[in-house]
């Protein structure tokens, strides 16, 4: 089975930085990775697909990229919305999705 | 409005079973890829199933033997039968859409989620 390796867990930034949260695949999965969104007591929400085409709706300070395995999810101008954890998810073999990186407000 | 809507969680014993529902609005649920993803009590994300729109279904090998999918066309619903249940299957439960293959099976439309419970 695929293992995917997110990093960091956890991450503390201010609003309007940068942030960048990465995600490798034990074996190369071209571009089948999917970024999610979640905030407590609420379901995920697709943020990006095929590691960079960002899903309707989502606003342009979100971008992804990568191929093989290793991606990267990037949050340019952090707004106070947007603190909530963040998941990868293979879609390459069985789905599987990272352990999440929970990004907080410093 | 596109919409799904689960339902049937509950608090089950070990070894007990439950049927959760996942009902849709604003689109057909037998013509599109939907999937079953549950998440522990303070835990990530777990994908329990897919189910393509030719009715074929894959299973979390956590799951697989113990769950299984089927849908209600004419009711635009679809099911997860939920059979020797184990404490470590509590979980909130979310059914999704899920995007073809071109689109990476991205999870484009998800539930609220339904709670499951197994304790005695």
């Amino acid at each position: 089975d695929i293992q995917m390796t997110q990093s960091p867990s956890s991450l503390s930034a201010s609003v309007g930085d940068r942030v960048t949260i990465t995600c490798r695949a034990s074996q190369t999965i071209n571009t089948y990775l999917n970024w999610y969104q979640q905030k407590p007591g609420k379901a995920p929400k697709l943020l990006i697909y095929g590691a960079s085409t960002l899903q309707s709706d989502v606003p342009s300070r979100f971008s992804g990229s990568g191929s093989g395995t290793d991606f990267t999810l990037t949050i340019n101008s952090l707004q106070p919305e947007d603190f909530a954890t963040y998941y990868c998810q293979e879609s390459y073999s069985i789905p599987t999705f990272g352990q999440g990186t929970k990004l907080e407000i410093k | 409005e596109v919409q799904l809507v689960e339902s049937g969680g509950g608090l089950v014993q070990p070894g007990g079973s439950l049927r959760l529902s996942c009902a849709a609005s604003g689109f057909t649920v037998s013509s599109n890829y939907m999937s079953w993803v549950r998440q522990a009590p303070g835990k990530g994300l777990e994908w329990v199933s897919v189910t393509y729109s030719d009715g074929r279904t894959y299973y979390g090998d956590s799951v697989k033997g113990r769950f299984t999918v089927s849908r209600h066309n004419s009711k635009n619903t679809m099911y997860l039968e939920m059979n020797s249940l184990r404490p470590e299957d509590t979980a909130v439960y979310y059914c999704a859409r899920t995007l073809p293959r071109g689109s990476s099976y991205g999870m484009d439309v998800w539930g609220q989620g339904t709670s499951v419970t197994v304790s005695s």
